[in-house]
């Protein structure tokens, strides 16, 4: 069964910064794009962001762009968001999610954007 | 970008009940649609993908069917563990987007 666990959430006051991390197991990394997708309290699903296999290709939310950039090590079976001028907004729980269809996600990492 | 709606946004049902959830997005997608169930305080699980293709190991109580822009979700016969909120997905292009979604209650 694919394995995907989140870590690397906390509380940060906004403007700061924090690196997410999603560690992949049980299913070959390198063949397969991923997703980070946020949830904000009690609020719906957001997608915000996608990296191909290769990291060839790299899409993100408009409110996201400019601020988080993905990234991923083949090599370590590794997916990372890093996330800089964080805002009050940004406060949710954060997932991976396997491949383009999201078809496997993890458990997920809560963020917290406070002073 | 492709907007997702779902209606209803709340039900309320007994068990056993026929459920049928719609999902409409404001375009076009094929059949590049999924459902997602999520239980409170755990991740989203992927029951239906490709419209109407049962993920493996879910109930056959859940079924989808549509294409296009109009999608439907369907429990059969309601069960106690069924009480969760359910999304859509579309897959066509990015952004990818999610319906609101729905919560069933027991």
């Amino acid at each position: 069964e694919v394995q995907l666990v989140e870590s690397g959430g906390g509380l940060v006051q906004p403007g700061g910064s924090l690196r997410l991390s999603c560690a992949a197991s049980r299913f070959t990394f390198s063949a397969y794009s991923m997703n980070w997708v946020r949830q904000t309290p009690g609020k719906g699903l957001e997608w915000i962001s996608y990296i191909s296999s290769s990291s060839s290709t790299i899409y993100y939310a408009d409110s996201v762009k400019g601020r988080f950039t993905i990234s991923r090590d083949n090599a370590k079976n590794s997916l990372y968001l890093h996330m800089n001028s964080l805002r009050a907004e940004d406060t949710a729980v954060y997932y991976c999610a396997r491949a383009d269809w999201l078809a496997d996600w993890g458990q997920g990492t809560l963020v917290t954007v406070s002073s | 970008d492709i907007q997702m709606t779902q209606s209803p946004s709340s039900l309320s049902a007994s068990v056993g009940d026929r459920v049928t959830i719609t999902c409409r997005a404001s375009q076009g997608i094929g059949n590049d649609l999924g459902w997602f169930q999520q239980k409170p305080g755990k991740a989203p699980k992927r029951l239906i993908y490709a419209a109407s293709s049962l993920q493996s190991g879910v109930p056959s109580r859940f079924s989808g069917s549509g294409s296009g822009t109009e999608f439907t979700l369907t429990i059969s016969s309601l069960q106690p563990e069924d009480f969760a909120t359910y999304y859509c997905l579309q897959h066509n292009s990015y952004p990818r987007t999610f319906g609101p979604g729905t919560k069933v209650d027991i």
